[in-house]
């Protein structure tokens, strides 16, 4: 079965960076995009960006101002997303999700991870 | 980043059918994206519900059903159990931004 697993819980200085890791098992890993999605406590979800597993292409939203990158490891079947000069507003839960392409119109997310809860505090 | 609005909350008795609105622009959902749907509950990951507008994915009681039109989707879920209490969260594509958008979120209550 699909499983997305993802490393353990964080807590980080502001300015500090943070890598969270994405494992992937179950299915062709270089057939599928892998997602970032995060969720501040008591908010929404909010889209980070994504890395097609198969070609490395990356592709990332524009509020981040590039601090986040995502990267993968197809001998490990995962996938990395490191998010630098941290804040407070960042603390959050980080999820990894498998993206599928659904009829040219884009991507939803059919298997996610646990999440991964980095805190940021000094 | 464009966001998806969706009403805070909603609320209905058990067995009533409750509806969740998704309203987007003429960037995303207006320029025939496809809206998906999920399902989270406190403290757990989001569950996909809806793809494609309307298609369930297995598993998905068939109470659950979306539609789309215009710049706008919507969630319907009828027959409304005790167990359906949860956020609910629209998401689309948005090809202004070239980046995927969630909806702000949709508290369900049964009374």
């Amino acid at each position: 079965q699909v499983q997305l697993v993802q490393s353990g819980a964080e807590v980080k200085k502001p300015g500090a960076s943070v890598k969270v890791s994405c494992k992937a098992s179950g299915y062709t890993f270089t057939s599928f995009s892998i997602h970032w999605v995060r969720q501040a406590p008591g908010q929404r979800l909010e889209w980070m960006g994504r890395i097609d597993a198969g070609s490395d292409n990356t592709k990332y939203t524009d509020i981040f101002q590039g601090r986040v990158t995502i990267t993968r490891d197809t001998s490990a079947t995962t996938v990395y997303m490191e998010l630098s000069s941290l804040r407070s507003e960042d603390t959050a839960v980080y999820y990894c999700a498998r993206g599928n392409y659904y009829d040219s119109t884009g991507y939803y997310f059919d298997y996610w991870g646990q999440g991964t809860l980095v805190t940021v505090s000094s | 980043q464009s966001v998806l609005t969706q009403p805070p909350s909603v609320s209905g008795a058990p067995g009533q059918r409750v509806t969740i609105s998704c309203t987007g622009s003429s960037s995303n959902i207006g320029a025939g994206y496809d809206v998906h749907w999920y399902q989270q509950f406190p403290g757990t990951v989001p569950k996909l519900l809806i793809y494609g507008s309307r298609i369930r994915p297995s598993g998905v009681p068939d109470r659950f059903s979306g539609s789309k039109s215009g710049t706008s989707a919507s969630l319907a879920i009828s027959g409304l159990q005790a167990e359906d209490e949860a956020d609910y969260y629209c998401q689309s594509h948005d090809g202004l931004s070239a980046s995927y958008v969630f909806g702000t979120g949709t508290k369900v209550t049964v009374l």
